[in-house]
C-alpha cells in the first residue's frame, strides 16, 4: 500500500498571502497524484489532477507540481474562499489519500 | 450529479445498503468509487467497480464485508455493507472516476452511524 503524507497538517495564512501544501509518496507515484479541497459539510472537489493540470472551473492561482514521491499545491494569492482542507491523493496503484492540510485564517 | 441514500444508523452486526443516483453523464461507459470519512476524520478509499462491473477493488478493512454493485439500466451504483463495525461509522461518498486523473464527480455523502 502507498502511504501519503502531508505537511503541515494546518497553517494560518492571511488573505492575499501564497502558502504551498505538501505531499509525499512512500514509494514513486509518478505523476498520478490528484488534490481535492474540502470545505466543512462539502463534499471534496477535484483541483488538480495529473500532478498539475487544473480541474475545469479551477482559478489560476492554483497550481500543482511534482513528480515521483515529492508534490506541492501553491495557491498564489489565498482568498477567503480558499480556507478549507485539502487532501492530496495517489492514484497510480490503486487510491489513497494523504491525511489532510488545514488552512486557517490568520 | 450524483445522490447518495441508504444512510442511517445501525446496530454492531448490521447491515445497511447505500444508493448512489448517477445523472448528467453516461454512467455505463464510467468506474465508480466510494469514499468515507469518519467524524472529524480524513478520506478513505473503499471501494471501485469498473465500468462493466467485472473489475471490483476493496480496501483491506472492508473486504468480505462490503460489496459494490452498479445498476446501469437505474444509473446507479450501490453498497452492500454487512457485519458493520463502529469503526465504520463515516459519511460515505460515491464519486466518478475521471479515467486514471482522479475522481471527478462527488455526491453530497449519507451517514451512516454505528451504533447500539
Amino acid at each position: 500500500e502507498i502511504v501519503m503524507t502531508q505537511s503541515p497538517a494546518s497553517l494560518s495564512v492571511s488573505p492575499g498571502e501564497r502558502t504551498t501544501l505538501s505531499c509525499r509518496a512512500s514509494q514513486s507515484v509518478y505523476n498520478s497524484l490528484a488534490w481535492y479541497q474540502q470545505k466543512p459539510g462539502q463534499a471534496p472537489r477535484l483541483l488538480i489532477y495529473r500532478a498539475s493540470t487544473r480541474a475545469t472551473g479551477v482559478p489560476a492561482r492554483f497550481s500543482g507540481s511534482g513528480s515521483g514521491t515529492e508534490f506541492t499545491l501553491t495557491i498564489s494569492s489565498l482568498q477567503s474562499e480558499d480556507f478549507a482542507v485539502y487532501y492530496c491523493q495517489q492514484y497510480n496503484d490503486w487510491w489513497t489519500f494523504g491525511p489532510g492540510t488545514k488552512v486557517e485564517v490568520k | 450529479q450524483l445522490v447518495e441514500s441508504g444512510g442511517g444508523v445501525v446496530q454492531p452486526g448490521g447491515s445497511l445498503r447505500l444508493s448512489c443516483a448517477a445523472s448528467g453523464f453516461t454512467f455505463s461507459v464510467n468506474s465508480m468509487h466510494w469514499v468515507r470519512q469518519a467524524p472529524g476524520k480524513g478520506l478513505e478509499w473503499v471501494t471501485f467497480i469498473g465500468h462493466d462491473g467485472s473489475d471490483k477493488r476493496y480496501v483491506d478493512s472492508v473486504r468480505g464485508r462490503f460489496t459494490i454493485s452498479r445498476d446501469d439500466s437505474k444509473k446507479t451504483l450501490y453498497l452492500e455493507m454487512n457485519s458493520l463495525r463502529a469503526e465504520d461509522t463515516a459519511v460515505y461518498y460515491c464519486a466518478k472516476d475521471f479515467a486514471t486523473r482522479g475522481m471527478d464527480v462527488w455526491g453530497q455523502g449519507t451517514t451512516v452511524i454505528v451504533s447500539s
